[in-house]
């Protein structure tokens, strides 16, 4: 089945620095979608990137899709505190109906 | 936040039992699903509920059962509960036929 994998699975940096973390799928999407989620409570939904395209923004999120390579990339430049989640990719099964995620990268970004 | 609750917010309950878990739609939105998501783990598809009728399934046994109701709200009901079932369950809600999924804040269930 479809599934996103993180990669690297934690990640600590400083304030102020970029965050880039990667995901890695096993076969044709339509989409692929990033979640953050703070300390075990729900997932918030950041962005969405559609196979046809390469690269889309949204504030300080990044986000590229190398469908030829099945991975995607987030970046999220001058990081802040209040960044500090995990971070979990998603594909849709074939029917369209489920989300299927990776097991997350947690990012920690210390002032 | 999105317009999606869910309650309780945690439940603990012992082994056998049985245990519903509920969750309100974000306003506008005709379909529910629901996740496990054990500790450490990214959330795992349970069904989705969409013309109050599932709509998909994921590889979970048949004592994980769900309703959706007129006003597009739904239940989790899971039996028997087992120790593994400890997790936080998380509901999303969708209009049928886009891609974004909007979750709540999840339950967590404590199974002893």
């Amino acid at each position: 089945s479809q599934q996103g994998e993180e990669d690297p699975q934690a990640l600590s940096i400083q304030e102020g620095e970029n965050a880039t973390m990667n995901c890695s799928y096993k076969t044709s999407i339509n989409n692929l979608q990033w979640y953050r989620q703070n300390s075990g409570r729900g997932l918030v939904h950041l962005i969405l990137i559609r196979s046809n395209e390469r690269e889309k923004h949204s504030g300080r999120l990044r986000v590229t899709l190398d469908t030829s390579k099945k991975s995607s990339s987030l970046l999220i430049t001058a990081s802040r505190a209040a960044d500090t989640a995990s971070y979990f990719c998603a594909t849709e099964d074939q029917a369209g109906t489920a989300l299927i995620f990776g097991k997350g990268t947690t990012l920690s970004v210390s002032s | 936040e999105t317009g999606v609750t869910q309650s309780p917010t945690h439940l603990i309950k012992t082994r056998g039992q049985q245990v519903t878990l509920r969750c309100s739609s974000q306003s506008g939105h005709n379909t529910v699903s629901w996740y496990q998501q054990a500790l450490g783990q990214g959330p795992q598809f349970i069904f989705q509920y969409y013309r109050e009728e599932e709509n998909g399934r994921g590889n979970f046994p048949p004592r994980f059962s769900g309703l959706q109701f007129p006003n597009y709200s739904s239940e989790l009901n899971v039996n028997a509960l087992e120790l593994d079932d400890s997790a936080l369950y998380l509901c999303a809600s969708s209009l049928y036929g886009t891609d974004t999924q909007y979750f709540g804040p999840g339950t967590r269930l404590t199974v002893l």
